[in-house]
């Protein structure tokens, strides 16, 4: 147990709706990133989030956002959601910017039909 | 940009025996670190060993080691004693800055599907 939760933990959504995920870190984590891993592929970084701002990005438009909060749980939003979009969404906290001490969540799979 | 590859999409090994799976990174920096990871069925990616580029031992945690060649640009994991619960996904992954100010992201490979036989 890396005590790094995340809900829900399957989801099925239609093209063009809007999603949220959720993420709630290890105490103490002030850092959070998250990935999108497809189907038989390693994951991919999303962003960054670091003492509620956000602190790096990867390849990914804009109808993907993320918020963190005070207590440094996190969200992501994905807008006008597409088929591509199918995939495990894994969080990951640590509590610096740093990788050593980076604890992952059980992901959210997400299903757009 | 760093590139992780992991040319064996599944491997299979017998109980109790021993399994390298392989990877190999491409990167332009002196400075870099590799990671493997465990993925179960769960989803859930789970730590098993790091290898900084400067370090100069192989990296060993438990039944797992890194069979690290710099010159070759590989760091191949390598699990002994394979147990029935090792069954599962293995990324190899290298941190890369994100930023300037020493945030990092891992980019991971494509992973290696590992079975164990009883």
């Amino acid at each position: 147990e890396t005590g790094v939760t995340q809900s829900p933990t399957h989801l099925i959504k239609t093209r063009g709706q809007q999603v949220t995920l959720r993420c709630s870190s290890q105490s103490g984590h002030n850092t959070v990133s998250w990935y999108q891993q497809a189907l038989g592929q390693g994951p991919q970084f999303i962003f960054q989030y670091y003492r509620e701002e956000e602190n790096g990005r990867g390849n990914f438009p804009p109808r993907f956002s993320g918020l963190q909060f005070p207590n440094y749980s996190s969200e992501l939003n994905v807008n006008a959601l597409e088929l591509d979009d199918s995939a495990l969404y894994l969080c990951a906290s640590s509590l610096s910017e740093g990788l050593l001490e980076q604890y992952f969540g059980p992901g959210t799979r997400l299903t757009v039909t | 940009a760093q590139k992780i590859t992991q040319t064996q999409p599944g491997m299979f090994v017998q109980e109790k025996e021993a399994v390298t799976l392989d990877c190999t990174y491409d990167t332009s920096d002196q400075s870099y670190g590799l990671f493997w990871y465990k993925q179960p069925s769960s989803g859930e990616m789970i730590f098993l060993i790091y290898q900084g580029s400067y370090d100069e031992q192989n990296a060993t945690e438990g039944r797992y080691s890194l069979n690290f060649q710099k010159a070759r640009k590989s760091a191949n994991l390598v699990i002994s004693a394979s147990q029935l619960g090792d069954s599962a996904m293995y990324f190899c992954a290298m941190r890369e800055a994100i930023s300037q100010g020493g945030s990092e992201k891992l980019v991971f490979g494509k992973g290696t599907k590992l079975t164990v036989n009883p």
